[in-house]
C-alpha cells in the first residue's frame, strides 16, 4: 500500500520554462511534507518543505503547494535550469512524538533540456 | 561543515555472508535514520535512533537486520546471512531533534551475488 505516490515517473521541460512535479498521499496523519533532489550515486538533498498548517512555501526558484483536502502537493521550479535535471522525491512525515521517519514516493526524473 | 558520511560506498558480498555498514552523522545531530532504496523504488524506512531512547525498529524487514548506535554518534547496520533481495542502496540520514528535515549520506550500494 503506497501512502505517497508520484504518478509521473519522468518529466521533460525546456530550460527557462516551469517544471511542475506532483505528489499525492493517502495517510491523513501526515502533517509535514518535504521534497528531495537526487543525483546519480549521491544521497538525496533536501530542497524545500511545508507544514500542513500552510498551503504554500517558497524558496527562490522553488515553491511547494499543499492542498490538504485533495491530499495533493506539488513542487514548482521557475525558471527551470539544466542543472535541475535529477530525480525528485516527495516525502511525508507524521510528526507524532519526535520520530520524523519519512515515507517516500518512488520519484520523478526531471530532465531540463537546454 | 562535514556532512553525513557512510562506508563502504560499495559492497559486493556472497549470499549467506554477514555485512556491516557504517554511518557517521553530522556533528550535533541527535536523530539518526537508516533507509534503503531498492531498484526502481522509493526510499524505505528501516530504523530510527534518538539519543538514549529505545530505537524504532519498525521498518526492519527481518530479524537478519540489526543496528546499533554507539555513544550517540556512529551507527552500524548489520545484515546477517545476506540474501539477494537485500541488494539495495542503504542510506543514512541525521537531523536535530524534533526537526523533520533530514540530511542524507551518499549511501552504500550493497550487491549480494
Amino acid at each position: 500500500d503506497q501512502q505517497v505516490k508520484q504518478n509521473s515517473p519522468s518529466l521533460s521541460v525546456q530550460e527557462g520554462r516551469i517544471s511542475i512535479l506532483n505528489c499525492d498521499y493517502t495517510n491523513s496523519m501526515f502533517d509535514y511534507f518535504l521534497w528531495y533532489k537526487k543525483y546519480p550515486a549521491e544521497g538525496p538533498t533536501f530542497l524545500i518543505s511545508i507544514s500542513s498548517i500552510k498551503d504554500k512555501n517558497e524558496d527562490g526558484r522553488f515553491t511547494v503547494f499543499l492542498n490538504k483536502s485533495a491530499k495533493h502537493l506539488s513542487l514548482h521550479i521557475v525558471p527551470s535550469q539544466p542543472g535541475d535535471s535529477a530525480v525528485y522525491f516527495c516525502a511525508a512525515s507524521d510528526s507524532g512524538g519526535s520520530n520524523y521517519k519519512l515515507t517516500f514516493g518512488k520519484g520523478t526524473l526531471l530532465t531540463v533540456n537546454p | 561543515g562535514a556532512g553525513v558520511s557512510q562506508s563502504p560506498s560499495n559492497k559486493v558480498t556472497e549470499k549467506g555472508k554477514d555485512v556491516e555498514l557504517r554511518c557517521d552523522p553530522i556533528s550535533g545531530h541527535t536523530a539518526l535514520y537508516w533507509y534503503r532504496q531498492s531498484l526502481g523504488q522509493g526510499l524505505e524506512f528501516l530504523i530510527y535512533f534518538q539519543g538514549n531512547s529505545a530505537p524504532d525498529k519498525s521498518g526492519l524487514p527481518s530479524d537478519r537486520f540489526s543496528a546499533e548506535r554507539t555513544g550517540g554518534s556512529v551507527s552500524t547496520l548489520t545484515i546477517q546471512r545476506t540474501q539477494q533481495e537485500d541488494s539495495a542502496v542503504y542510506l543514512c540520514a541525521s537531523s536535530y531533534i524534533s526537526v523533520p528535515e533530514q540530511y542524507f549520506g551518499p549511501g552504500t550500494r550493497l550487491t549480494v551475488t
